[in-house]
């Protein structure tokens, strides 16, 4: 198992667009790696965003979308909103065995 | 589809706790089921896992709560439970119950290891 990594924190703009990235010690991020993406507010539960790369839940809304690039799992939103501001945190499974990365705190400003 | 938890609480170094996870609205029988554990240092960590009943209810855990936590379910009752032996000061957590794909999340509850 490796460690996975993410972005401390990042701001954005409203209405702008930006790239949380996740990670891996042992190499590049593949489909293989089942990578997942999700949102955490203060005091709640986390809630799943994308799962295996690019899948959206049904209550995933549009402006998020999930990718691979440049060995690693992106997360990017497209016109940030208010409530977008938020812990986001992703995931790698090692042969069924999941890491977490340490979360990209996110601040619209 | 609701995960409800319980069962946390405060514990001394050594002692055991059991964690319920009740659903409603889907077969935890049926669905791959997870406890995963948060902390303000260290995050999420995901703390293992069950398969569905058709594939042997197989159970994997983390290296740091292999050997001293429990995974089980009463499918009757659709239940999943954690129980937590020989816990340590780094066990404080929150524990969530989640399913398949992440997709829905226990409200988590507070366990607490100190003496």
């Amino acid at each position: 198992q490796g460690v996975v990594t993410q972005e401390s924190s990042v701001t954005v703009s409203p209405g702008g667009t930006v790239a949380l990235t996740c990670g891996s010690s042992t190499g590049p991020v593949t489909s293989d790696h089942y990578p997942y993406w999700m949102q955490q507010k203060p005091g709640q539960a986390p809630r799943t965003l994308i799962y295996e790369i690019s899948k959206r839940h049904s209550w995933t809304p549009a402006r998020f979308s999930g990718s691979l690039l440049g060995g690693k799992a992106v997360l990017t939103l497209s016109g940030a909103q208010a409530e977008d501001e938020a812990d986001y945190h992703c995931s790698v499974s090692y042969n069924g065995y999941v890491v977490f990365g340490g979360g990209t705190k996110l601040t619209v400003l | 589809v609701q995960l409800e938890n319980s069962g946390g609480g405060w514990v001394k170094p050594g002692g055991s706790l059991r964690l319920s996870c009740v659903a409603s609205g889907v077969s935890l029988s049926d669905t791959w089921v997870y406890w995963i554990r948060q902390t303000p240092g260290k995050g999420l960590e995901w703390v293992g896992r069950m398969k569905r009943k058709t594939e042997g209810a197989t159970v994997d855990y983390a290296a740091p709560v292999k050997g001293r936590f429990t995974m089980s379910r009463e499918d009757s009752e659709n239940i999943l439970y954690l129980q937590m032996n020989n816990v340590e000061t780094e066990d404080t957590a929150i524990y969530f119950c989640t399913t398949a794909t992440f997709a829905y999340w226990g409200q988590g509850t507070l366990v607490a290891v100190s003496s």
